[in-house]
């Protein structure tokens, strides 16, 4: 599977809505993963299972979407949020993870 | 609290070989299936192995397959990538990571990472 997000940049302010989204090449599974990576930082789990946040993530951070077509949504940004998201899924056979290319979310 | 720590990075010439290593404390360590991740310089991330709880099942990406091998020391919380006839385009960060599955399999926990540079 090949896993397209978009888009591949993404400039808003603080306090801004963010929409990032993760489109599948095939639907090989219903569930997608995000993570976070900062500058010079080991990436972090988000979201897992398309739409759980992951241990001690902040609400702001929401998860929807079926099939191939995915949607990371962080509400009312803060300046921690800037980053690059990931998204990810699992294929059955052959086993692997997939990632996607990254979003670069950055201040306007 | 969970944590990994590589270890086993460094500088390496094109064909040599490198034995990672990534130590676990915080969880039921022989209970989770592990993985290792990857990321060149400048871009995204790669799968690069996973090995089941037991240590029985690995898996790898076709990019290292028949180079690489995962194993794992459940007496020693710790698990391996050893890395052979390395090349230039295997210079990366190497992370490790603790797999969680809920409904779906997702990286829960990740280390710091290990550089590996190949350069001659």
């Amino acid at each position: 599977i090949v896993l397209t997000q978009s888009p591949a940049t993404l400039s808003l302010s603080p306090g801004g809505r963010a929409t990032l989204s993760c489109r599948a090449s095939q639907s090989v599974s219903s569930y997608l993963a995000w993570y976070q990576q900062k500058p010079g930082q080991a990436p972090r789990l988000l979201i897992y299972d398309t739409s759980n946040r992951a241990t001690g993530i902040s609400a702001r951070f929401s998860g929807s979407g079926s099939g191939t077509d995915f949607t990371l949504t962080i509400s009312s940004l803060e300046p921690e949020d800037f980053a690059v998201y990931y998204c990810q899924q699992r294929s059955h056979w052959p086993p692997m993870y997939t990632f996607g290319q990254g979003t670069k979310l950055e201040i306007k | 609290e969970v944590q990994l720590l590589e270890s086993g990075g460094g500088l390496i010439q094109p064909g040599g070989a490198l034995r990672l290593s990534c130590a676990a404390s915080g969880f039921i360590f022989s209970s989770y299936t592990m993985t290792w991740v990857r990321q060149a310089p400048g871009k995204g991330l790669e799968w690069v192995s996973d090995i089941s709880d037991s240590g029985g099942t690995t898996y790898y990406a076709d990019s290292v397959k028949g180079r690489f091998t995962i194993s794992r020391d459940n007496s020693k919380n710790t698990f391996y990538l050893q890395m052979n006839s390395l090349r230039v385009e295997d210079t990366a960060i190497y992370y490790c990571a603790k797999i969680n599955c809920g409904i779906d399999c997702s990286l829960e926990n990740w280390g710091q990472g290990t550089l590996v540079t190949v350069s001659s």
